[in-house]
């Protein structure tokens, strides 16, 4: 089976700008939740989705978005970057249930100059 | 509201000796618990992990956890480390409803000739 697939792997952007990272989970996974990794906040949940709607949701401002496909495939999008956004970008798959283990995916790391 | 402590930010050990890397956890209803390991430019893979029943866990790569309610802990211990093990572990709490985990600060385990 394929593992979760992160893509792009390096993103450089420009405070100000906007992002869009993708996820695609391991095939049959149902649940896609993204995590924030700095060297200050260590790893940090962001949400959640499942089926195709935000399940659970971490304490992060609302230029953290994002949405799941109905293939499951899942991207994030941040607007209005801002330096403190750099930061490797983890995403992970399960079927969906709390005791079922996280499959991540390598990481975006995402640069903001 | 759970939350998780690592106790040691960094643990050098001498190749084959015994290592043990704390985790105290704070939550007010059941949890599920897990232990990931980090290896430079990858994403998470997880060690092992604590639902239900027996207090010791046994996971891959030799190594195993004990889950200790009273002292609400759950520390991953190895008897033997090889220079392959060295890496970031992550202890982690399960966050209800859905998957969502929430971390800890991370061990660095340095293992050295």
């Amino acid at each position: 089976k394929a593992g979760v697939t992160q893509t792009p792997r390096y993103l450089i952007k420009t405070r100000g700008q906007q992002v869009t990272l993708s996820c695609s989970p391991i095939s049959g996974h149902r649940s896609v939740s993204w995590y924030q990794q700095t060297p200050g906040q260590g790893l940090q949940f962001l949400f959640e989705y499942f089926s195709e709607t935000q399940r659970n949701k971490g304490n992060f401002p609302g230029r953290f978005s994002g949405r799941q496909f109905s293939n499951s495939r899942s991207e994030m999008n941040v607007s209005t970057l801002e330096l403190g956004d750099s930061a490797l970008y983890l995403c992970a798959s399960s079927v969906g249930q709390a005791n079922s283990p996280l499959h991540f995916g390598n990481g975006t790391r995402l640069t903001v100059t | 509201a759970q939350s998780v402590t690592q106790l040691d930010s960094q643990v050098p050990v001498f190749e084959e000796a015994p290592v043990e890397l704390r985790c105290n956890y704070s939550s007010s209803v059941s949890v599920y618990l897990f232990w990931y390991v980090q290896y430079p430019n990858q994403g998470l893979q997880l060690l092992l992990k604590y639902l239900s029943g027996s207090t010791l866990v046994k996971g891959i790569n030799g190594f195993e956890a004990e889950f200790n309610k009273s002292q609400t802990s759950f520390h991953l211990r190895k008897p033997s480390v090889h220079i392959s093990d060295t890496a970031e572990y992550f202890c982690a709490v399960s966050v209800w409803p859905g998957t969502a985990l929430i971390f800890g600060k991370g061990t660095t385990l340095s293992v050295s000739s």
